[in-house]
């Protein structure tokens, strides 16, 4: 069974900061990985796809890296903001015979003013 | 964003009554899925649907059943709520099975009393 571990479950930083946040997996065999926003009572949006060929994908503040035979991503996200607050969930496609999205329990994240 | 409708989106119910969530999408995409999301678990995947009438069980697909009559209609119901059903549901689309994002509705906060 593919598992997702992110760490840590929950950060706080000074907004400009720059951050990482961390993503790792235990079947290397996917298709994709993809990572999401969710704000509280929201649904989630999609930030990145990265497919399982690639190593990174950027969009605007956000780079997002795979390494897939090492089983890790990060989501880098440059100049932090008070708006990037929200629980961050990365999710991989594939892996252990499935063909099917595994999330991981998410970050969250504080960006203090 | 992509157009997924959910309803309803807030539900209270009585265990042992039959619940039906239903989502809606206008984008014409061949792939639906239904996601419960609860503290200390993360979301995961109740069932999916590959097309119009196929469909086939996620990881926690016991005491629910799905349904597909129409390309923008999948159905997800409760034959007989739960206390232990009570989440919140998502429902999200995509194109492919494989490469492709998966795009998310706004979910459905249900508690069954």
């Amino acid at each position: 069974k593919q598992e997702v571990t992110q760490i840590p479950a929950a950060l706080s930083v000074p907004e400009g900061e720059n951050l990482v946040l961390n993503c790792s997996f235990t079947d290397s065999a996917i298709y994709n990985l993809q990572w999401f926003r969710q704000d509280p009572g929201k649904g989630l949006t999609s930030l990145l796809l990265i497919q399982s060929s690639q190593r990174e994908q950027t969009s605007g503040r956000l780079n997002a890296s795979l390494d897939k035979s090492s089983g890790r991503s990060t989501l880098y996200i440059a100049a932090s903001q008070p708006g990037d607050s929200a629980t961050y969930l990365c999710a991989v496609k594939g892996g252990a015979g499935s063909y099917q999205l595994t999330f991981g329990k998410g970050t969250k994240l504080s960006v203090i003013p | 964003d992509a157009g997924i409708t959910q309803s309803p989106r807030h539900k209270v119910t009585e265990t042992g009554t039959p619940v039906t969530l239903r989502c809606h999408q206008t984008e014409n995409h061949r792939y639906m899925y239904w996601y419960r999301q609860d503290p200390g678990h993360g979301l995961r995947l109740i069932h999916y649907s590959y097309g119009v009438k196929d469909t086939d069980k996620g990881e926690v697909s016991d005491g629910y059943s799905v349904s597909r009559s129409k390309t923008e209609d999948f159905l997800l119901t409760l034959e007989s709520a739960t206390s232990s059903q009570t989440s919140v549901y998502f429902c999200a689309i995509s194109e492919s099975d494989t490469g492709d994002t998966q795009y998310f509705g706004p979910g459905t906060r249900l508690t069954v009393l």
